[in-house]
């Protein structure tokens, strides 16, 4: 069976550029979760969905970054525009229908903002 | 509030020794479970092991065990006769169940370099 499967796995733009990152869960995952990691902050929820639709998004740092989820395989962060201080890893990664579950997670994409 | 700690940034140690990797945990919840994940250099997050609140049972597999003690919040990972292919980031994490759908609290993790 295929993981949680993230496009691109490596990014680099320039600042003031639209970035989005792609993501399709394990078939079958209730939820789908957004995390972002840097050394300073380390890993972050940003938000996450419970059958497509969003339940926090808390952790989403300001207006800039944004998160669809327009059916059960396939979900989208968009950076809009992006900054420098967006410079991360940002993983996906789902789960089944309980705070029980462990989730599982993709790859993850490298971003770099120049 | 939900918290995680794990103390130990960085810890290094020569293949074979034993090595023990802490975490203590804040929640107001008493529904609640435990999640260790290893990041290897090749950078995903891998899951190894769920605990829940009520399981206090210590649980060993292969050269892991994790060590869960209530009265301390602490849930504690041991690797014994560490390999070089442990070498990782270790991540300790909280997830409570009034959050559906297990909202994970990472700690900040514990960086494992064994040496040959």
């Amino acid at each position: 069976d295929a993981g949680v499967i993230q496009s691109p796995r490596h990014e680099v733009t320039e600042m003031g550029q639209e970035v989005t990152l792609r993501c399709k869960p394990i078939s079958g995952h209730d939820y789908l979760f957004w995390y972002r990691q840097t050394m300073m902050r380390g890993l972050e929820l940003l938000i996450y969905f419970n059958n497509n639709v969003p339940i926090d998004d808390s952790g989403m740092p300001e207006d800039r970054f944004s998160a669809k989820m327009p059916n059960a395989s396939f979900s989208t962060l968009k950076i809009q525009p992006s900054e420098p201080r967006d410079s991360a890893v940002y993983f996906c990664a789902s789960s089944l229908n309980t705070a029980y579950n462990e989730q599982f997670f993709g790859p993850g994409t490298r971003l770099t903002v120049l | 509030a939900q918290k995680v700690t794990q103390a130990q940034t960085e810890i290094s140690v020569v293949e074979k020794e034993d090595v023990t990797l802490d975490c203590v945990y804040e929640t107001r919840d008493t529904t609640y479970y435990l999640f260790w994940y290893k990041q290897p250099p090749s950078g995903e997050l891998v899951f190894l092991i769920r605990r829940n609140s009520f399981d206090e049972q210590n649980e060993i597999s292969g050269r892991y065990s994790w060590n869960f003690q209530k009265s301390t919040s602490s849930f504690n990972f041991t690797i014994t006769a560490s390999q070089v292919v442990d070498s990782a980031v270790y991540f300790c994490a909280l997830s409570e169940a009034y959050n559906q759908g297990g909202k994970l609290i990472f700690g900040q993790g514990t960086e494992l370099s064994v040496k040959p």
